[in-house]
Protein backbone atom coordinates (compact mmCIF):
# COMPACT_ATOMS: atom_id res chain seq x y z
CA UNK A 1 0.00 0.00 0.00
CA UNK A 2 1.14 3.28 -0.72
CA UNK A 3 1.74 5.71 2.06
CA UNK A 4 4.21 7.27 4.14
CA UNK A 5 5.90 5.57 7.23
CA UNK A 6 7.13 7.71 10.41
CA UNK A 7 9.67 5.88 12.87
CA UNK A 8 9.77 5.78 15.91
CA UNK A 9 6.38 5.82 17.06
CA UNK A 10 7.12 6.94 20.06
CA UNK A 11 10.48 8.39 20.98
CA UNK A 12 12.49 9.38 24.89
CA UNK A 13 15.47 11.39 24.79
CA UNK A 14 17.78 13.16 27.42
CA UNK A 15 18.13 16.56 27.46
CA UNK A 16 21.51 17.46 25.45
CA UNK A 17 20.83 14.38 23.16
CA UNK A 18 20.42 14.75 19.25
CA UNK A 19 17.72 12.75 17.92
CA UNK A 20 16.56 11.66 14.23
CA UNK A 21 13.06 10.65 13.82
CA UNK A 22 12.76 9.28 10.07
CA UNK A 23 9.87 9.91 7.07
CA UNK A 24 9.47 7.36 4.24
CA UNK A 25 7.09 7.87 1.61
CA UNK A 26 6.06 5.39 -1.46
CA UNK A 27 3.95 7.92 -3.33
CA UNK A 28 6.46 9.30 -5.69
CA UNK A 29 6.02 12.44 -4.78
CA UNK A 30 8.56 15.36 -5.25
CA UNK A 31 7.48 17.87 -2.08
CA UNK A 32 7.94 16.86 1.65
CA UNK A 33 7.28 18.52 4.49
CA UNK A 34 7.61 18.19 8.97
CA UNK A 35 5.31 19.83 10.67
CA UNK A 36 5.22 20.18 15.00
CA UNK A 37 2.08 19.83 16.72
CA UNK A 38 1.71 21.30 20.55
CA UNK A 39 -1.63 20.85 22.02
CA UNK A 40 -3.82 24.34 21.72
CA UNK A 41 -0.86 25.34 18.85
CA UNK A 42 -2.34 23.68 15.64
CA UNK A 43 0.53 22.73 13.18
CA UNK A 44 3.26 24.65 12.81
CA UNK A 45 5.98 23.93 9.63
CA UNK A 46 9.54 23.54 10.50
CA UNK A 47 10.92 22.32 7.52
CA UNK A 48 9.70 21.51 3.51
CA UNK A 49 11.18 20.33 0.43
CA UNK A 50 9.93 20.62 -2.83
CA UNK A 51 12.58 18.68 -4.87
CA UNK A 52 15.84 16.31 -3.71
CA UNK A 53 18.63 18.12 -2.63
CA UNK A 54 16.33 21.25 -1.61
CA UNK A 55 14.68 22.08 1.34
CA UNK A 56 13.65 25.76 2.71
CA UNK A 57 13.20 26.20 6.61
CA UNK A 58 9.42 26.65 7.76
CA UNK A 59 8.48 29.23 10.49
CA UNK A 60 9.97 27.36 13.63
CA UNK A 61 13.83 25.68 12.02
CA UNK A 62 15.52 26.93 14.91
CA UNK A 63 16.85 23.64 16.57
CA UNK A 64 16.47 21.48 13.69
CA UNK A 65 18.13 20.02 10.67
CA UNK A 66 17.12 17.71 7.98
CA UNK A 67 18.43 16.19 4.42
CA UNK A 68 16.98 15.34 1.13
CA UNK A 69 19.08 12.91 -0.33
CA UNK A 70 16.65 10.52 -1.94
CA UNK A 71 12.73 11.11 -3.12
CA UNK A 72 11.45 8.51 -0.71
CA UNK A 73 13.27 10.39 2.17
CA UNK A 74 13.23 13.30 4.35
CA UNK A 75 14.63 12.62 7.73
CA UNK A 76 14.55 15.54 10.63
CA UNK A 77 16.90 15.90 13.47
CA UNK A 78 15.71 17.61 16.43
CA UNK A 79 19.40 19.09 17.52
CA UNK A 80 20.16 20.17 21.61
CA UNK A 81 19.85 23.32 20.69
CA UNK A 82 16.11 22.70 20.19
CA UNK A 83 14.96 24.44 23.69
CA UNK A 84 11.40 22.49 23.89
CA UNK A 85 11.59 19.31 21.90
CA UNK A 86 9.11 17.51 23.31
CA UNK A 87 5.97 17.03 21.32
CA UNK A 88 4.44 15.56 18.12
CA UNK A 89 6.03 15.84 14.84
CA UNK A 90 4.07 14.97 11.53
CA UNK A 91 5.44 14.28 8.14
CA UNK A 92 3.95 14.63 5.09
CA UNK A 93 4.07 14.72 1.29
CA UNK A 94 1.98 16.27 -1.23
CA UNK A 95 2.29 15.14 -5.32
CA UNK A 96 0.59 16.63 -8.18
CA UNK A 97 -1.11 19.48 -8.42
CA UNK A 98 1.30 21.63 -6.16
CA UNK A 99 -0.48 24.15 -3.30
CA UNK A 100 -3.95 22.90 -4.82
CA UNK A 101 -3.17 19.35 -3.91
CA UNK A 102 -3.76 17.03 -0.95
CA UNK A 103 -1.32 16.63 1.93
CA UNK A 104 -0.55 13.42 2.54
CA UNK A 105 0.57 12.16 6.53
CA UNK A 106 2.58 9.77 8.31
CA UNK A 107 1.19 8.83 11.71
CA UNK A 108 3.11 10.98 13.87
CA UNK A 109 6.64 10.59 15.66
CA UNK A 110 5.79 11.55 19.51
CA UNK A 111 8.92 12.74 21.27
CA UNK A 112 9.55 13.33 24.50
CA UNK A 113 12.11 14.54 26.86
CA UNK A 114 13.24 13.53 29.55
CA UNK B 1 1.30 36.04 4.18
CA UNK B 2 -1.60 33.76 4.53
CA UNK B 3 -3.34 33.22 7.99
CA UNK B 4 -6.31 30.71 9.34
CA UNK B 5 -8.31 31.71 12.12
CA UNK B 6 -10.45 28.77 14.00
CA UNK B 7 -12.06 30.61 17.16
CA UNK B 8 -13.45 27.43 18.45
CA UNK B 9 -11.08 25.84 20.36
CA UNK B 10 -13.46 23.22 21.31
CA UNK B 11 -17.55 22.63 20.69
CA UNK B 12 -19.56 20.14 22.56
CA UNK B 13 -22.23 18.77 20.68
CA UNK B 14 -24.81 15.71 21.12
CA UNK B 15 -24.95 12.98 18.96
CA UNK B 16 -27.59 13.40 16.26
CA UNK B 17 -27.56 16.91 16.41
CA UNK B 18 -26.52 19.27 13.59
CA UNK B 19 -22.73 21.24 14.17
CA UNK B 20 -20.56 23.85 12.28
CA UNK B 21 -16.95 24.59 12.83
CA UNK B 22 -15.88 27.76 11.95
CA UNK B 23 -12.97 29.23 9.89
CA UNK B 24 -12.04 32.52 8.63
CA UNK B 25 -9.05 33.16 6.48
CA UNK B 26 -6.85 36.30 5.29
CA UNK B 27 -8.03 37.93 1.83
CA UNK B 28 -6.37 36.80 -0.99
CA UNK B 29 -6.78 37.17 -4.82
CA UNK B 30 -6.64 33.46 -5.17
CA UNK B 31 -7.47 30.80 -2.23
CA UNK B 32 -7.24 27.24 -1.59
CA UNK B 33 -8.62 25.87 1.17
CA UNK B 34 -8.55 22.77 3.32
CA UNK B 35 -10.59 20.72 6.09
CA UNK B 36 -8.57 18.02 7.63
CA UNK B 37 -9.53 15.39 10.48
CA UNK B 38 -7.27 14.01 12.74
CA UNK B 39 -8.16 11.01 15.34
CA UNK B 40 -5.83 10.45 18.57
CA UNK B 41 -2.61 9.84 18.22
CA UNK B 42 -2.70 9.73 14.16
CA UNK B 43 -1.57 11.75 11.19
CA UNK B 44 -4.17 14.22 9.57
CA UNK B 45 -6.42 12.66 6.54
CA UNK B 46 -8.34 15.58 4.31
CA UNK B 47 -12.00 15.97 4.26
CA UNK B 48 -12.28 17.51 1.43
CA UNK B 49 -10.97 21.31 -0.19
CA UNK B 50 -12.18 24.43 -2.48
CA UNK B 51 -10.24 24.95 -5.36
CA UNK B 52 -12.64 26.93 -7.51
CA UNK B 53 -16.42 26.80 -8.72
CA UNK B 54 -19.20 25.67 -6.30
CA UNK B 55 -18.91 27.52 -3.19
CA UNK B 56 -20.62 24.20 -1.79
CA UNK B 57 -18.02 21.66 -1.50
CA UNK B 58 -18.89 18.16 -0.13
CA UNK B 59 -16.16 15.60 1.63
CA UNK B 60 -16.09 12.15 3.34
CA UNK B 61 -17.95 11.46 6.27
CA UNK B 62 -21.21 13.41 5.22
CA UNK B 63 -19.11 16.78 5.91
CA UNK B 64 -19.56 19.59 3.69
CA UNK B 65 -18.26 23.46 4.02
CA UNK B 66 -19.41 26.42 2.31
CA UNK B 67 -16.85 28.73 0.22
CA UNK B 68 -18.28 32.77 1.29
CA UNK B 69 -15.78 35.43 -0.31
CA UNK B 70 -17.42 38.54 1.10
CA UNK B 71 -17.41 36.87 4.60
CA UNK B 72 -13.61 35.21 3.65
CA UNK B 73 -15.01 32.09 5.29
CA UNK B 74 -14.93 28.36 5.00
CA UNK B 75 -16.98 26.63 7.87
CA UNK B 76 -17.93 22.91 7.98
CA UNK B 77 -20.96 21.30 8.75
CA UNK B 78 -22.86 18.05 9.18
CA UNK B 79 -26.21 18.18 9.76
CA UNK B 80 -26.01 14.73 12.24
CA UNK B 81 -22.63 13.48 13.99
CA UNK B 82 -22.49 10.37 15.06
CA UNK B 83 -19.81 9.49 17.99
CA UNK B 84 -17.51 8.43 15.72
CA UNK B 85 -16.90 12.11 14.23
CA UNK B 86 -15.43 12.94 17.77
CA UNK B 87 -11.97 14.32 16.47
CA UNK B 88 -10.08 17.71 15.79
CA UNK B 89 -10.73 19.30 13.04
CA UNK B 90 -8.59 21.46 11.29
CA UNK B 91 -8.86 24.22 8.54
CA UNK B 92 -5.81 25.15 6.13
CA UNK B 93 -5.37 27.52 3.25
CA UNK B 94 -2.93 26.94 0.79
CA UNK B 95 0.06 29.80 0.05
CA UNK B 96 0.65 29.50 -3.85
CA UNK B 97 3.77 31.65 -4.21
CA UNK B 98 5.30 29.26 -1.28
CA UNK B 99 3.71 25.86 -1.81
CA UNK B 100 3.09 25.86 1.82
CA UNK B 101 -0.18 24.37 3.41
CA UNK B 102 -0.62 26.96 6.75
CA UNK B 103 -2.77 25.43 9.10
CA UNK B 104 -5.56 26.57 11.98
CA UNK B 105 -4.91 25.80 15.70
CA UNK B 106 -7.77 23.23 15.30
CA UNK B 107 -11.04 22.61 16.82
CA UNK B 108 -11.75 19.33 18.38
CA UNK B 109 -15.26 18.09 18.47
CA UNK B 110 -16.85 16.26 20.99
CA UNK B 111 -19.58 14.10 20.30
CA UNK B 112 -21.80 12.95 23.89
CA UNK B 113 -24.27 10.11 23.81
Amino acid sequence: DGGITQSPKYLFRKEGQNVTLSCEQNLNHDAMYWYRQDPGQGLRLIYYSQIVNDFQKGDIAEGYSVSREKKESFPLTVTSAQKNPTAFYLCASRGAGGYTGELFFGEGSRLTVL
Amino acid sequence: AQSVTQLDSQVPVFEEAPVELRCNYSSSVSVYLFWYVQYPNQGLQLLLKYLSGSTLVKGINGFEAEFNKSQTSFHLRKPSVHISDTAEYFCAVSDGATNKLIFGTGTLLAVQP
